[in-house]
């Protein structure tokens, strides 16, 4: 299993553009980049997920080079309710099942 | 989609206390089922998955146990609570198409006193 490495903790201010870099240097090549947004007390949330280059959905962005040895996350303009802590998570589900391990996540906090 | 059900919300129970924890899934069928533990200020900790009717690997030895009785029911178990057990537990589903996208259910909020 591909183990992730993230900055702990961020700090933003509202209307700021957010970036949160994953390193997985030993990520497998079927391996797929998930991330998860949790706020207190509610289970993680998807937000993105991407295989190479460039994704992008309604609330985020997901850069992932051509080594695929990392991937950011980006929030574009965040706000106060973006607070919260962001999970990187790397490896793939098959049909027959397995799990994927999420490290400590980093934990966003966006003041005014 | 998937969507999964959680009860209770939150619970305080009295050490050596049993416990079961229930979770329900909809929306799927043959999911891959799993409890996730969360530790105040902490990252998600796999304790329990499966994979069908029956079928549990556990990851962490530990006085819990899991049961999947039927195809999108997951119960957690305890015969005695110990105050290390407190903590958010969150109940999870994947099919073989995710991906690794995982949906969690909205947790249960455990306190042993």
């Amino acid at each position: 299993l591909a183990k992730t490495t993230q900055p702990i903790s961020m700090d933003s201010y509202e209307g700021q553009e957010v970036n949160i870099t994953c390193s997985h240097n030993n990520i497998a090549t079927n391996d797929y980049i998930t991330w998860y947004q949790q706020f207190p007390s509610q289970g993680p949330r998807f937000i993105i997920q991407g295989y190479k280059t460039k994704v992008t959905n309604e609330v985020a962005s997901l850069f992932i080079p051509a080594d695929r040895k990392s991937s950011t996350l980006s929030l574009p303009r965040v706000s106060l309710s973006d607070t919260a802590v962001y999970y990187c998570l790397v490896g793939q589900i098959t049909g027959g099942g397995n799990k994927l391990t999420f490290g400590t996540g980093t934990q966003l906090k966006v003041e005014l | 989609s998937q969507t999964i059900h959680q009860w209770p919300a939150t619970l305080v129970q009295p050490v050596g206390s049993p416990l079961s924890l229930e979770c329900t899934v909809e929306g799927t069928s043959n999911p891959n089922l799993y409890w996730y533990r969360q530790a105040a200020g902490r990252g998600l900790q796999l304790l329990f998955y499966s994979v069908g009717i029956g079928q549990i690997s556990s990851e962490v030895p530990q006085n819990l146990s899991a049961s999947r009785p039927q195809d999108r029911q997951f119960i957690l178990s305890s015969k005695k609570l110990l105050l290390s057990d407190s903590g958010f537990y969150l109940c999870a589903s994947t099919t073989g198409r995710s991906r690794g996208g995982y949906t969690f259910g909205s947790g249960t909020r455990l306190t042993v006193v």
